[in-house]
Protein backbone atom coordinates (compact mmCIF):
# COMPACT_ATOMS: atom_id res chain seq x y z
CA UNK A 1 0.00 0.00 0.00
CA UNK A 2 1.03 3.83 -0.40
CA UNK A 3 3.48 4.67 2.25
CA UNK A 4 3.90 8.24 3.90
CA UNK A 5 7.58 8.88 5.57
CA UNK A 6 7.20 11.83 8.52
CA UNK A 7 10.54 12.82 9.82
CA UNK A 8 11.51 13.29 12.70
CA UNK A 9 9.55 11.16 15.17
CA UNK A 10 10.62 12.64 18.04
CA UNK A 11 11.71 16.32 18.82
CA UNK A 12 12.49 17.66 22.12
CA UNK A 13 13.71 21.28 22.07
CA UNK A 14 13.76 24.91 24.22
CA UNK A 15 11.43 27.35 24.25
CA UNK A 16 11.75 29.63 21.16
CA UNK A 17 13.46 27.24 18.91
CA UNK A 18 11.93 26.45 15.22
CA UNK A 19 11.16 22.93 14.47
CA UNK A 20 10.76 21.81 10.78
CA UNK A 21 9.07 18.45 9.97
CA UNK A 22 9.14 16.88 6.92
CA UNK A 23 5.95 14.40 5.82
CA UNK A 24 7.32 12.07 2.26
CA UNK A 25 4.78 10.29 0.23
CA UNK A 26 7.37 7.29 -0.90
CA UNK A 27 5.36 5.54 -3.61
CA UNK A 28 3.48 7.84 -5.17
CA UNK A 29 2.20 11.59 -6.23
CA UNK A 30 0.62 13.34 -3.25
CA UNK A 31 -0.90 16.83 -4.89
CA UNK A 32 -2.68 17.30 -1.07
CA UNK A 33 -1.25 16.71 1.75
CA UNK A 34 -2.95 17.69 5.62
CA UNK A 35 -1.29 18.66 8.69
CA UNK A 36 -3.14 17.26 11.72
CA UNK A 37 -2.22 17.97 15.41
CA UNK A 38 -3.67 15.67 18.41
CA UNK A 39 -3.60 16.74 22.24
CA UNK A 40 -3.27 14.27 24.84
CA UNK A 41 -6.83 11.97 25.09
CA UNK A 42 -7.99 14.49 22.23
CA UNK A 43 -9.17 13.39 18.47
CA UNK A 44 -7.28 14.52 15.44
CA UNK A 45 -7.50 18.29 14.66
CA UNK A 46 -6.90 19.49 10.53
CA UNK A 47 -4.37 22.20 11.09
CA UNK A 48 -4.32 22.92 7.38
CA UNK A 49 -4.24 21.51 3.39
CA UNK A 50 -1.39 22.18 1.19
CA UNK A 51 -1.61 21.80 -1.97
CA UNK A 52 1.84 21.33 -4.47
CA UNK A 53 2.79 24.88 -6.12
CA UNK A 54 -0.13 26.68 -4.05
CA UNK A 55 -0.43 28.59 -0.95
CA UNK A 56 -1.80 26.44 2.35
CA UNK A 57 -5.69 26.88 3.62
CA UNK A 58 -5.23 27.24 7.01
CA UNK A 59 -8.25 26.10 9.63
CA UNK A 60 -9.99 28.53 11.40
CA UNK A 61 -7.38 29.15 14.50
CA UNK A 62 -4.22 28.19 13.21
CA UNK A 63 -1.87 31.09 13.10
CA UNK A 64 -0.45 30.95 9.37
CA UNK A 65 2.92 33.03 10.73
CA UNK A 66 3.31 30.08 13.51
CA UNK A 67 2.95 27.41 11.55
CA UNK A 68 4.58 27.53 8.19
CA UNK A 69 3.92 25.23 5.61
CA UNK A 70 5.91 24.27 2.30
CA UNK A 71 4.52 22.08 -0.32
CA UNK A 72 7.13 22.43 -3.03
CA UNK A 73 7.19 19.26 -4.55
CA UNK A 74 5.21 16.09 -5.30
CA UNK A 75 6.18 14.07 -2.95
CA UNK A 76 7.32 16.55 -0.14
CA UNK A 77 5.46 18.48 2.62
CA UNK A 78 6.82 20.30 5.13
CA UNK A 79 5.33 21.96 8.41
CA UNK A 80 7.95 24.29 10.53
CA UNK A 81 6.41 25.45 13.93
CA UNK A 82 7.94 28.85 14.46
CA UNK A 83 9.13 30.03 17.77
CA UNK A 84 7.81 27.28 19.69
CA UNK A 85 6.36 27.22 23.10
CA UNK A 86 5.15 25.04 25.50
CA UNK A 87 1.81 24.90 24.58
CA UNK A 88 3.18 23.88 21.08
CA UNK A 89 3.85 20.90 22.70
CA UNK A 90 1.95 18.01 20.60
CA UNK A 91 1.67 15.05 18.21
CA UNK A 92 1.81 15.98 14.28
CA UNK A 93 0.63 14.00 12.00
CA UNK A 94 1.01 14.06 8.01
CA UNK A 95 -1.71 12.66 5.81
CA UNK A 96 -1.42 12.54 1.66
CA UNK A 97 -3.69 11.98 -1.21
CA UNK A 98 -2.41 11.15 -4.22
CA UNK A 99 -3.27 13.03 -8.07
CA UNK A 100 -4.70 9.81 -9.16
CA UNK A 101 -7.11 9.44 -6.59
CA UNK A 102 -9.88 11.77 -8.12
CA UNK A 103 -13.08 12.61 -5.88
CA UNK A 104 -13.38 12.43 -2.14
CA UNK A 105 -14.07 8.63 -2.00
CA UNK A 106 -10.42 7.72 -1.59
CA UNK A 107 -8.52 7.10 1.98
CA UNK A 108 -6.12 9.53 3.11
CA UNK A 109 -2.32 7.74 4.07
CA UNK A 110 -0.97 9.24 7.33
CA UNK A 111 2.79 9.25 8.11
CA UNK A 112 3.65 8.04 11.81
CA UNK A 113 2.93 11.08 13.24
CA UNK A 114 6.21 13.57 15.31
CA UNK A 115 6.10 13.79 19.05
CA UNK A 116 7.15 17.73 19.73
CA UNK A 117 7.92 18.20 23.20
CA UNK A 118 9.10 22.33 23.88
CA UNK A 119 10.50 22.67 27.49
CA UNK B 1 -17.78 23.22 11.30
CA UNK B 2 -18.63 19.76 10.82
CA UNK B 3 -19.17 17.16 13.84
CA UNK B 4 -18.40 13.87 14.24
CA UNK B 5 -19.60 12.14 17.81
CA UNK B 6 -18.60 9.18 19.18
CA UNK B 7 -19.10 8.11 22.79
CA UNK B 8 -15.56 8.09 24.26
CA UNK B 9 -15.65 4.79 26.14
CA UNK B 10 -14.55 2.71 27.20
CA UNK B 11 -15.92 0.02 25.91
CA UNK B 12 -14.88 -3.01 27.17
CA UNK B 13 -15.26 -6.62 25.72
CA UNK B 14 -14.55 -10.07 26.91
CA UNK B 15 -11.87 -12.24 24.19
CA UNK B 16 -14.16 -13.61 21.54
CA UNK B 17 -17.33 -11.56 21.82
CA UNK B 18 -18.71 -8.43 19.66
CA UNK B 19 -17.26 -5.04 20.37
CA UNK B 20 -20.33 -2.53 18.58
CA UNK B 21 -18.59 1.45 18.21
CA UNK B 22 -21.14 4.26 16.93
CA UNK B 23 -20.67 6.96 15.25
CA UNK B 24 -23.41 10.22 14.15
CA UNK B 25 -21.93 13.44 12.14
CA UNK B 26 -23.85 16.08 11.75
CA UNK B 27 -22.59 17.26 7.57
CA UNK B 28 -25.47 15.96 6.00
CA UNK B 29 -23.20 16.48 2.43
CA UNK B 30 -20.67 14.14 3.94
CA UNK B 31 -20.05 11.56 1.05
CA UNK B 32 -16.98 9.48 3.07
CA UNK B 33 -16.61 7.46 6.11
CA UNK B 34 -14.26 6.06 7.44
CA UNK B 35 -12.86 3.99 10.33
CA UNK B 36 -9.67 3.80 12.02
CA UNK B 37 -7.63 2.54 14.64
CA UNK B 38 -5.14 4.39 16.91
CA UNK B 39 -2.76 2.64 19.14
CA UNK B 40 -1.62 4.84 22.15
CA UNK B 41 1.09 6.49 20.94
CA UNK B 42 1.03 5.98 17.08
CA UNK B 43 -1.26 7.37 14.16
CA UNK B 44 -4.22 6.54 13.07
CA UNK B 45 -4.47 3.68 10.41
CA UNK B 46 -7.41 2.46 8.13
CA UNK B 47 -9.57 -0.10 9.51
CA UNK B 48 -12.92 0.45 6.50
CA UNK B 49 -14.58 2.88 4.62
CA UNK B 50 -17.51 2.96 3.43
CA UNK B 51 -19.60 5.31 0.97
CA UNK B 52 -23.26 3.68 0.48
CA UNK B 53 -25.64 2.89 2.78
CA UNK B 54 -25.84 -0.37 4.55
CA UNK B 55 -22.87 -2.93 5.44
CA UNK B 56 -19.63 -3.64 4.51
CA UNK B 57 -17.39 -6.29 5.59
CA UNK B 58 -13.61 -7.07 5.38
CA UNK B 59 -12.52 -10.21 7.90
CA UNK B 60 -13.67 -9.59 11.02
CA UNK B 61 -14.83 -5.81 10.65
CA UNK B 62 -18.41 -4.82 9.36
CA UNK B 63 -18.75 -0.83 9.02
CA UNK B 64 -22.76 0.14 8.31
CA UNK B 65 -24.29 3.45 7.00
CA UNK B 66 -27.59 5.12 7.68
CA UNK B 67 -27.41 8.67 5.83
CA UNK B 68 -30.80 9.53 6.69
CA UNK B 69 -29.99 8.86 10.04
CA UNK B 70 -26.51 10.10 10.06
CA UNK B 71 -25.04 6.98 11.75
CA UNK B 72 -21.89 4.94 11.04
CA UNK B 73 -21.06 1.95 13.01
CA UNK B 74 -18.18 -0.53 13.24
CA UNK B 75 -18.84 -4.16 14.30
CA UNK B 76 -15.72 -5.94 15.29
CA UNK B 77 -16.33 -9.65 15.54
CA UNK B 78 -14.39 -12.27 17.72
CA UNK B 79 -12.04 -9.79 19.31
CA UNK B 80 -8.75 -9.87 20.10
CA UNK B 81 -6.68 -8.43 22.65
CA UNK B 82 -4.80 -7.09 19.74
CA UNK B 83 -8.08 -5.01 18.88
CA UNK B 84 -7.15 -3.08 22.19
CA UNK B 85 -6.93 0.62 20.96
CA UNK B 86 -9.08 4.08 19.78
CA UNK B 87 -11.28 3.67 16.82
CA UNK B 88 -11.74 7.24 15.40
CA UNK B 89 -14.73 7.92 13.29
CA UNK B 90 -13.98 10.35 10.40
CA UNK B 91 -15.93 11.88 7.60
CA UNK B 92 -15.44 13.94 4.43
CA UNK B 93 -17.24 16.07 1.65
CA UNK B 94 -16.02 17.15 -1.29
CA UNK B 95 -13.53 19.24 -0.34
CA UNK B 96 -11.31 16.10 0.95
CA UNK B 97 -10.75 17.00 4.23
CA UNK B 98 -11.20 14.19 7.49
CA UNK B 99 -13.13 15.62 10.44
CA UNK B 100 -12.97 12.94 13.21
CA UNK B 101 -14.80 12.04 16.45
CA UNK B 102 -13.04 12.28 19.54
CA UNK B 103 -12.49 8.14 19.36
CA UNK B 104 -14.06 5.16 21.21
CA UNK B 105 -11.26 3.29 23.47
CA UNK B 106 -12.01 -0.28 23.20
CA UNK B 107 -10.52 -2.65 25.87
CA UNK B 108 -10.42 -6.36 25.18
CA UNK B 109 -9.82 -8.42 28.44
CA UNK B 110 -8.08 -11.82 27.66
Amino acid sequence: GAVVSQHPSRVICKSGTSVKIECRSLDFQATTMFWYRQFPKQSLMLMATSNEGSKATYEQGVEKDKFLINHASLTLSTLTVTSAHPEDSSFYICSARGHRERGSNQPQHFGDGTRLSIL
Amino acid sequence: QKEVEQNSGPLSVPEGAIASLNCTYSDRGSQSFFWYRQYSGKSPELIMFIYSNGDKEDGRFTAQLNKASQYVSLLIRDSQPSDSATYLCAVSSNDYKLSFGAGTTVTVRA
